[in-house]
């Protein structure tokens, strides 16, 4: 079970748009901690997709968003593309665990 | 910014194993790493942090008292060695580089499987 929490999977078809979300706690997002988003192709490590909530490393499209609000987390994806299909994860620090936290992972199929 | 990682193979419960992680194309020394890994079909567990001189260490619970994670800047290298290894950590291992308590470079991994 993981602190943080993801729907297993979201779809949508090419052109719409589609959100993650990611809820967490008081002890994590909660407690003012940033939310980062990491973007997992099939067979490839993870590659950092938002970092502190809403910005975007350099190369990163401008259709990835994220936003934080109370001890929840969303990432949104516009203008879906197929070379979107990925696994989809969040990531938080828990100040009561002392740990980095990730969300279990989401599985967005592009229909 | 290159990370590869080597070390990995197959090893039978309560034996041990030393991952490696080669830094290229950055100042080593002057940022903060990780471990992380991912077991078979499974999403990501933060496993380990070290900071740049050594100074600060953690490890997630799970691991902590079998797994000790260490650093050589003028090899700009790093390590995670493995000790009294149980089924449960079969998994891909990827170092990462921290930024501010998220992880801006991977590796490609590798896998360790943990197996009699």
């Amino acid at each position: 079970q993981s602190v943080l929490t993801q729907p297993p999977s979201v779809s949508g078809a090419p052109g719409q748009r589609v959100t993650i979300s990611c809820t967490g706690s008081s002890s994590n997002i909660g407690a003012g901690n940033d939310v980062h988003w990491y973007q997992q192709l099939p067979g490839t490590a993870p590659k950092l997709l938002i970092y502190d909530n809403n910005n975007r490393p350099s190369g990163v499209p401008d259709r990835f968003s994220g936003s934080q609000s109370g001890t929840s987390a969303s990432l949104a994806i516009t203008g879906l593309q197929a070379e979107d299909e990925a696994d989809y994860y969040c990531q938080s620090y828990d100040s009561s665990l002392s740990v980095v936290v990730f969300g279990g992972g989401t599985k967005l199929t592009v229909l | 910014v290159q990370l590869v990682e080597s070390g990995g193979g197959l090893v039978q419960p309560g034996g041990s194993l030393r991952l490696s992680c080669a830094a290229s194309g950055f100042t080593f020394s002057s940022y903060s790493m990780n471990w992380v890994r991912q077991a078979p079909g499974k999403g990501l567990e933060w496993v380990s942090y070290i900071s740049s001189s050594s100074n600060t260490i953690f490890y997630t619970d799970s691991v902590k008292g079998r797994f000790t994670i260490s650093r050589d800047n003028a090899k700009s290298s790093l390590y995670l060695e493995m000790n009294s290894l149980r089924d449960e950590d079969t998994a891909v291992y990827y170092c990462a580089r921290d930024r501010n308590w998220d992880f801006d470079f991977w590796g490609q991994g590798t896998l360790v499987t943990v197996s009699s």
